[in-house]
This record gives structure tokens, sequence and C-alpha cells, in this order.
């Protein structure tokens, strides 16, 4: 195991409701990523996160938003949920800052069910 | 768990032969390629990694070979054992910290 927890483990919910998702990353590990992967599909990237910012998105919209606390924790929000949302969400962690050297260390994902 | 590729190409293997999975990269700025592995209901799993710079790097059992001229990238499993079987992904990135660009993966199924 890496390390890297996510909570909860499978979620369902409904179109157009709000869903948070959360990740603890390893210990001294202060970069968070979160990437959604379709059934089927490699991960794709959504975003990341260092030292509480957002740094680096790839192409979703903004009713995806995340967060990240002073301990590294992370959250992604997910806003007016949609049907093609239902996917696994990977939290990614890894030392080193955004520049930083380092090997990403992935959580075992949220399953998210959208009907 | 849940299956993490029901529709993607598929390499069937004899315990204790060898594996080789391929991979087609999109970016020629890419710097930093990595191999992951994917059991059903897990995240991925780092495996090897290697930069632009080189062209071949060896781990445990595995080996990377890189071909930039093709944007190439293979993954070789020296004695496959039943522990192999999983989805393999390939991702690339500008760099090692830089957000990761997944290809689309090869499950790898070995048989006994």
């Amino acid at each position: 195991e890496t390390g890297v927890t996510q909570s909860p483990t499978h979620l369902i919910k409904t179109r157009g409701q709000q869903v948070t998702l959360r990740c603890s990353s390893q210990s001294g590990h202060n970069t968070v990523s979160w990437y959604q992967q379709a059934l089927g599909q490699g991960p794709q990237f959504i975003f990341q996160y260092y030292r509480e910012e957002e740094n680096g998105r790839g192409n979703f919209p903004p009713r995806f938003s995340g967060l990240q606390f002073p301990n590294y924790s992370s959250e992604l929000n997910v806003n007016a949920l949609e049907l093609d949302d239902s996917a696994l969400y990977l939290c990614a962690s890894r030392p080193g800052g955004v520049r930083g050297d380092g090997e990403q260390y992935f959580g075992p994902g949220t399953r998210l069910t959208v009907t | 768990g849940e299956s993490v590729g029901l529709h993607l190409p598929t390499l069937s293997v004899q315990e204790g032969d060898n594996s080789i999975i391929n991979c087609a990269y999109s970016n020629s700025a890419s710097d930093y390629f990595i191999w992951y592995k994917q059991e059903s209901g897990k995240g991925p799993q780092f495996i090897i990694d290697i930069r632009s710079n080189m062209d071949k790097r060896q781990g445990q059992r595995v080996t990377v070979l890189l071909n930039k001229t093709v944007k190439h990238l293979s993954l070789q499993i020296a004695a496959t054992q039943p522990g192999d079987s999983a989805v393999y992904f390939c991702a690339e990135s500008k760099a090692a910290g830089n957000k990761l660009t997944f290809g689309g993966g090869t499950r790898v199924l070995v048989k006994p």
C-alpha cells in the first residue's frame, strides 16, 4: 500500500447533486493531484494542489474544484453532477513541491456513480 | 473490485514467459515516462520510470525502453508471474513533478 488514503470508497449520487471526496496524502508529501478514471480508460488529470493553492489544471469545467489543507490533505468537490461524472476518482501525492522530483503515489480511489 | 479495463487490448502470456507491453506517446516535449500497474479495485502502482535522456532502464524483473525517434515506450516483464496479471498504463509528463498524461492501457492475463 502507498499510504495515500481516500474516502469514501464508493458513493452513489443523483444528477444535479454535489459531492465531496477526500484524500489524505502520504506522510511528508506536500503535493496532491486528482485524476478521473472512466471505466476502461486511463486516468485523466483534473488538478494539482501545492501549499493550499491550485497549481495546474486539466480540461475540466469549473464545477470541479478542490482544496488543500495545512496538513496536505485534500478535497475534490464536484457541483451539479452529470451522468458522465461517474468514474473512479484517484488522488496522488508526492514530495518535493511543484518543481520537485518524486514519483506520484496513488490512493485506491473513490468510485462515484451518478444516477 | 470493479473491473479496470473492460475494453482494453489484452496480452495473454504463459506463466514464466517474458511479456512486452507497448505504448505510443503523443507529446515530443515530454521528458519523463512512467509505467503503472493497476489491479482491480486499486489505484495505479508505480513500476518503473525513465527520463528522455535515457533509452533503457532496468528494475527488478522489468525493463523500460524508450525510443524518442518514433515516440514509443515499452515495458518488458521477465518470467511473468500470476501476480503480474493487471492493467498496465504508460504515462508521460514534461517533468517529474508535472501532471501525468496516461495512455489507454493494456490488460495482461497470465495463464498458469
